[in-house]
């Protein structure tokens, strides 16, 4: 396993395309997190999946964004109607289910996806 | 609310030579995760080490040590014999107590070691 992945690495759009990202988590890893950076912050939390179940969103998700994460394996994350503010790294991560050793808190980030909206 | 503030935009470090990036957290919660993240210009988030609020022992992660002062709320990353490599931003963050254990992070500090 070569750890998590994301397609594409670099994608630019301009303003009101859609656009859509894929993740694969690593195997086995039933928890994946959405987080997005924009340039000089930490990554904030965008979505939560449990398997194929979405159980939390951010209230920085708006109406335009969407997740899924069919059978419960790999996850996309479309944004619609992109705008010059949805410019940022996505980044995707995975864990373990949790048990009581600590390294299982660890999540395992993707390389990320950049997107430059125009 | 949870909150991690890093208070250091950016540092310089000498090679071979230790640094200390800082770190200080809020949180009402009796039990909490404390993690450091590397950076490189790749864009990976790359983990570094991890430290529980009920750890009695400071962690370790070979050149990596994390000084936890957990009345002061802080969780500082000290970074022995630096190399070039490890030029990067660092973040620090904290396991949100909401559940599902999404983690809330520092704005980071970029290091640069200089030869």
């Amino acid at each position: 396993d070569t750890g998590v992945s994301q397609d594409p690495r670099h994608k630019i759009t301009k303003r009101g395309q859609n656009v859509t990202f894929r993740c694969d988590p690593i195997s086995e890893h039933n928890r994946l997190y959405w987080y997005r950076q924009t340039l000089g912050q930490g990554p904030e939390f965008l979505t939560y999946f449990q398997n194929e179940a979405q159980l939390e969103k951010s209230r920085l998700l708006s109406d335009r964004f969407s997740a899924e994460r069919p059978k419960g394996s790999f996850s996309t994350l479309e944004i619609q109607r992109t705008e010059q503010g949805d410019s940022a790294m996505y980044l995707c991560a995975s864990s373990p289910r949790h048990s009581s050793g600590s390294m299982d808190n660890e999540q395992f980030f993707g390389p990320g996806t950049r997107l430059t909206v125009l | 609310a949870q909150k991690i503030t890093q208070t250091q935009p950016g540092m310089f470090v000498q090679e071979k030579e230790a640094v200390t990036l800082d770190c200080t957290y809020d949180t009402s919660d009796q039990s909490y995760g404390l993690f450091w993240y590397k950076q490189p210009s790749s864009g990976e988030m790359i983990f570094l080490i991890y430290q529980g609020s009920y750890d009695e022992q400071n962690a370790t992660e070979g050149r990596y040590s994390l000084n936890f002062q957990k009345a002061r709320k802080s969780a500082n990353l000290v970074i022995s014999a630096s190399q070039l490599g490890d030029s990067a931003m660092y973040f620090c963050a904290m396991r949100d107590s909401g559940g599902y254990n999404k983690l809330i992070f520092g704005a980071g500090t970029r290091l640069a070691v200089h030869p």
